[in-house]
């Protein structure tokens, strides 16, 4: 299969508590990506962490990146409601923008 | 920032038609552009890539004949699915490449497609 793994599947937390998801690719990688998607429209890009940075951070989200075990972990702190969305992780292998996706988490963030 | 519009956003067809899908990169010309589907509660599957003036490359397992793509401008691409079944009904999404040097793809909001 071209996709990765991400666990868990589906996440149900209340609102201000941390969420993490992971996820796991199967080849080498340029930059691996993560995406937000509220059911049924499109994906919003969140952040891009490339093969040589190890964490990032934007805002309340926190992204690992570890290659030797070809994963990569997305937190949100301090949950809210508003954060309820499916949330799937993307590699790129190369600068060619082709994205391969994983399975994606279903996050339920409970008011 | 960039703009990805996709149209229309939801069609309902009869078996056996063919739907057009339209990608444009609103503010931004796009060399490539991608092509996904995605089934309820699963993910983004890739079916091609668009390259502006050239043939698209087609994803394994994906029938270029059914799945007609066109990328005919550096803003637009479209993505013909003919003689339509009940199992091509999928949400389509495209996304578009800003530039050669760019990592970041930029998505429309997608395409409810229903075969009845």
């Amino acid at each position: 299969s071209q996709q990765g793994e991400e666990d868990p599947q589906a996440l149900s937390i209340q609102e201000g508590e941390n969420a993490t998801m992971n996820c796991s690719y199967k080849t080498s990688i340029n930059n691996l990506q993560w995406y937000r998607q509220n059911s049924g429209r499109g994906l919003v890009h969140l952040i891009l962490i490339r093969s040589n940075e190890r964490e990032k951070h934007s805002g309340r989200l926190r992204v690992t990146l570890d290659t030797s075990k070809k994963s990569s972990s997305l937190l949100i702190t301090a949950s809210r409601a508003a954060d309820t969305a499916s949330y799937f992780c993307a590699t790129n292998r190369n600068q060619g923008g082709k994205l391969i996706f994983g399975q994606g988490t279903e996050l339920s963030v409970k008011p | 920032g960039a703009v990805v519009s996709q149209h229309p956003s939801r069609v309902i067809c009869k078996s056996g038609t063919s739907v057009k899908i339209e990608c444009r990169s609103l503010d931004f010309q796009a060399t490539t552009m991608f092509w996904y589907r995605q089934f309820p509660k699963q993910s983004l599957m890739l079916m091609a890539t668009s390259n502006e003036g050239s043939k698209a490359t087609y994803e394994q397992g994906v029938e270029k004949d059914k799945f007609l793509i066109n990328h005919a401008s550096l803003t637009l691409s479209t993505l013909t699915v003919t003689s339509a079944h009940p199992e091509d009904s999928s949400f389509y999404i495209c996304s578009a490449r800003k530039g050669q040097g760019s990592t970041e793809a930029f998505f429309g909001q997608g395409t409810r497609l229903t075969v009845v």
